[in-house]
């Protein structure tokens, strides 16, 4: 079956790093996709991996391991604005459609 | 990116009763797609919307519940019929990118509570 992992919630302190793990398992694989979700909002797309390694945009960085089922998305020097559900979606087959993971509602303090 | 313009951005509908609900795009594509969003959970695909064709449904959704229309490139409709409080959901309209992340662009969503 195909099927997305990762943490319901995380909390963090402003200025700091978090880390959002995703493991997913998919029938084939053609790109690891994380959005940003703001509560009432649509999603908005953050990054996207196909290849193993990092892939860094400004704050925000993912990676990627296709031989593990394993992406994180990494967010530095985090600010109140943050605080957001981050959701994974794995594209499996050829067909374009995603398969998204339940979120992670990530909450920023001061 | 494309720009897509859904609406109504919220209804509130009567038990029994039927909404359909539009979404444009500022451009033509070649995939649209219908996803549902629970409270509080992640988003579920309920169909691919294909152009001329028949739509292409998700395991456990059905085209009496959720009929679709797609009679071109930039537009397309959801109805979801016989509501029911179950259906009380944020419904969002997604069409796909042609960069080269290919990434799903996503419309405001209609937020309906059925009651």
């Amino acid at each position: 079956g195909q099927n997305i992992d990762q943490p319901t919630e995380m909390t963090a302190t402003e200025g700091a790093i978090v880390q959002i793990n995703c493991t997913y398992q998919t029938s084939g694989f053609n790109g690891l996709f994380w959005y940003q979700q703001h509560a009432g909002e649509a999603p908005t797309f953050l990054s996207y991996n196909v290849l193993d390694g990092l892939e860094e945009k400004g704050r925000f960085s993912s990676f990627l391991s296709r031989s593990k089922g394993y992406s994180y998305l990494l967010l530095k020097e985090l600010q109140m604005k943050d605080s957001a559900s981050y959701l994974c979606a794995a594209r499996g087959d050829s067909s374009y459609k995603l398969i998204f993971g339940s979120g992670t509602r990530l909450l920023v303090r001061p | 990116s494309a720009v897509i313009s859904q609406k109504p951005s919220r209804d509130i509908c009567q038990r029994g009763t039927s909404l359909t609900i539009q979404c444009q795009v500022d451009s033509q594509v070649t995939m649209m797609f219908w996803y549902r969003q629970q409270p509080g959970q992640s988003l579920t695909l309920i169909a691919t919307a294909n152009q001329g064709s028949e739509a292409t449904y998700e395991s456990g959704f059905v085209i009496d519940k959720f009929p679709i229309s797609r009679p071109n490139l930039t537009f397309s409709t959801l109805t979801v019929s016989n509501m029911s409080p179950e259906d009380s959901s944020i419904y969002l309209c997604s069409v796909e990118g042609t960069g080269r992340n290919t990434e799903a662009f996503f419309g405001q969503g209609t937020r309906l509570t059925v009651v």
